[in-house]
């Protein structure tokens, strides 16, 4: 069974810092992979997705992600964060198959510091 | 263009009382989905439907029965609600099972 961990609960940045989140997967074949982004109070938004070809995905609000074989990983990145970013981010696996359909990770909160 | 809607936004129950969350995309997706979010355990998959007519069982779907009312229409049902319901339900829609989801606004739901 397909399945995804997000090793950090919660992660605070400085406004402008860097920011990596990571998101661990566990699927046999090539996973299907998002992230999806919440603000307090609302539903979950795309960020970007990943299901094959170039392995840096491009998504919306300047956030980038590394789709990485080898470690099962598919971490979140942005070289500076504002202030507008604080959120919960959630990564998501999907599989092919009779039975498709997305797991989600349980999120990790990012808190921006002024 | 609305996208997905929720109705209602915020009910209190008491146990034992039953209620349907609705939900309502104007996309013309193939798929819906009922999720429940709780603090640290993410979203959790109640009930699906892949296309219209179809509706499986998703990671929680104890205590709930959903119904596809038709392409646009998806709603979950709480027969008799126990406090451990209480959560805040999203609904999504996509294209298909493995395209974006869109999600609702959601309803929190409170069970005394």
């Amino acid at each position: 069974a397909q399945s995804v961990t997000q090793p950090d609960i919660h992660i605070t940045v400085s406004e402008g810092a860097s920011l990596e989140l990571r998101c661990n997967y566990s699927y046999g074949a090539t996973p299907y992979l998002f992230w999806y982004v919440q603000s307090p109070g609302q539903g979950l938004q795309l960020l970007l997705k990943y299901f094959s070809g170039d392995t840096l995905v491009q998504g919306i609000k300047g956030f980038e992600a590394e789709f990485k074989r080898s470690q099962s990983s598919f971490n979140l990145r942005k070289p500076s964060v504002h202030w507008s970013d604080a959120a919960e981010y959630f990564c998501a696996v999907g599989s092919t198959g009779t039975a498709s359909k997305l797991t989600f990770g349980t999120g990790t909160r990012l808190q921006v510091t002024l | 263009n609305a996208g997905v809607t929720q109705t209602p936004k915020f009910q209190v129950l008491k146990t034992g009382q039953s209620m349907t969350l609705q939900c309502a995309q104007d996309m013309n997706h193939n798929s819906m989905y009922w999720y429940r979010q709780d603090p640290g355990m993410g979203l959790r998959l109640i009930y699906y439907s892949a296309s219209e007519g179809t509706t499986d069982k998703g990671e929680v779907p104890n205590g709930y029965n959903v119904s596809r009312l038709n392409k646009r229409e998806f709603s979950l049902r709480l027969e008799s609600a126990a406090p451990s319901q209480t959560s805040v339900y999203f609904c999504a829609s996509s294209e298909g099972t493995l395209e974006t989801q869109y999600f609702g606004p959601g309803t929190r739901l409170l069970v005394l």
